[in-house]
């Protein structure tokens, strides 16, 4: 399997369920990302990973909880979320942090939606 | 700040029609530049770039060049079809002192009619 491959594709739960996103990619990528796309806004940058260390935290709420074992595997582990949590979450990949210069290799994304 | 800026959407077009979608940035430094598409129900793909002044990046017939006097980076394409019906994100990149900089646009959604 090649690629970035991310589980499950949809998501429903309630606001005091507790559930985990996962991301894995197979291309011998060092750095690996969330986003969180939502209607009509640019895309966020929530998370970033390279070499399984978190490198950036872009101001996310504590509900959102990243994890890294190992630079293969990317988890979003989700609690307490809010309604307005909903949205489409995005793993990607890249080479290095720096090669994201030659852009980005996305999955498919995990379609959440917070009851 | 640093921003990319594409017309609203959707841009809705027969099939073969010619296709533009504008994309303009605000950058402080040098960024590079990229054009990703997602189709209905997946994520994005990345489409074209360009790194440098006058550079065109050209993918299944998109094409985009790299303008910094005027600030653009317009997708184009001569003859749509259906397939190509998908949301289209521009991006830039900016690196300097070993960070990164990475902004997306909000999209342009295009819809092709047969």
């Amino acid at each position: 399997e090649t690629g970035v491959t991310q589980t499950p594709r949809h998501l429903v739960m309630g606001m005091t369920n507790k559930k985990s996103l996962k991301c894995e990619q197979h291309l011998g990528h060092n750095a690996m990302y969330w986003y969180k796309q939502s209607a009509k806004k640019p895309l966020e940058l929530m998370f970033v990973y390279s070499l399984e260390e978190r490198v950036e935290n872009n101001s996310v709420p504590s509900r959102f909880s990243p994890e890294c074992p190992n630079s293969s595997h990317l988890f979003l582990h989700l609690h307490t979320l809010q309604p307005e949590d909903s949205a489409l979450y995005l793993c990607a990949s890249s080479q290095d942090l720096l090669a994201v210069s030659r852009g980005y290799t996305f999955g498919s994304g995990t379609r959440l939606t917070v009851v | 700040g640093d921003s990319v800026t594409q017309m609203e959407g959707p841009v809705t077009l027969s099939e073969e029609a010619f296709l533009t979608i504008n994309c303009t940035y605000t950058a402080t430094g040098y960024p590079s530049l990229f054009w990703y598409v997602q189709y209905p129900g997946e994520g994005l793909q990345l489409l074209l770039k360009a790194t440098k002044a006058d550079d065109k990046g050209s993918n299944k017939g998109f094409e985009a060049t790299y303008r910094k006097e005027t600030t653009s980076f317009h997708l184009e394409k001569g003859s749509v079809q259906v397939s190509d019906s998908a949301v289209y994100f521009c991006a830039l990149i900016l690196i300097t002192s070993g960070t990164y900089k990475y902004i997306f646009g909000t999209g342009t959604r295009l819809k092709v009619l047969a």
